[in-house]
């Protein structure tokens, strides 16, 4: 069991290239999420898909777009990335219960220029 | 508007002691809280949750208290261990398995 796998693991870009984020779960969970780290704003919620063909708004989702492109797979789209948006990226996935536990990918660093 | 709230950036303890997380949250409709661990180069790994209907959850050293009046949460480590380093994140959760986390507070214990 991988559990979450995240590609790329870096990647620097210029602004206004775009790229994608991908994302895989190998837990059959229902639901997956996508965060943004930064320095003294612990984990801010971008977007999430509570089950397959459906994906919701989080706190911050400007200049960014989601595909949940099968049960196992949830992509972040930028589509003309900004300095803003350097950060650290987490996918996460949960079955959602009793307990809201989510498992969390190991992060994609995203330096923009 | 920070729905919760970690006030201590970070805290330093020795080895063997008790290490004391605070987490303070203004979310009344939060059904659970959870505390991850995270190391550096890494996804955060969960460590222990409580519901919102209990006051106290305990899981081998690890120890969460939880006092609603007060809006407040705290986590307990006993003894430290300098594997216990680590930043560590407080989160509240609603519908649909949301969650929202707190700024963290980087923990060092020293041998």
């Amino acid at each position: 069991n991988a559990g979450v796998t995240q590609t790329p693991k870096f990647q620097v870009l210029k602004t206004g290239q775009s790229m994608t984020l991908q994302c895989a779960q190998d837990m059959n969970h229902n639901s997956m999420y996508w965060y943004r780290q930064d320095p003294g704003m612990g984990l801010r919620l971008i977007y999430y898909s509570a089950s397959e063909g459906t994906t919701d708004k989080g706190e911050v989702p400007n200049g960014y777009n989601v595909s949940r492109l099968n049960k196992r797979e949830f992509s972040l789209r930028l589509e003309s990335a900004a300095p803003s948006q350097t950060s650290v990226y987490f996918c996460a996935s949960s079955e959602v219960g009793s307990s809201y536990e989510q498992y969390f990918g190991p992060g994609t660093r995203l330096t923009v220029t | 508007d920070q729905q919760v709230k970690q006030n201590s950036p970070s805290l330093s303890v020795q080895e063997g002691r008790i290490s004391i997380l605070n987490c303070d949250y203004t979310n009344s409709m939060f059904d659970y809280f959870l505390w991850y661990k995270k190391y550096p180069a890494e996804g955060p790994t969960f460590l222990i949750s409580i519901s919102s209907i209990k006051d106290k959850n305990e899981d081998g050293r690890f120890t969460v208290f939880l006092n609603k009046s007060a809006k407040h949460l705290s986590l307990h480590i006993v003894p430290s261990q300098p594997g216990d380093s680590a930043v560590y994140f407080c989160a509240g959760g609603t519908s649909y398995g949301k969650l929202t986390f707190g700024q963290g507070t980087i923990l060092t214990v020293h041998p």
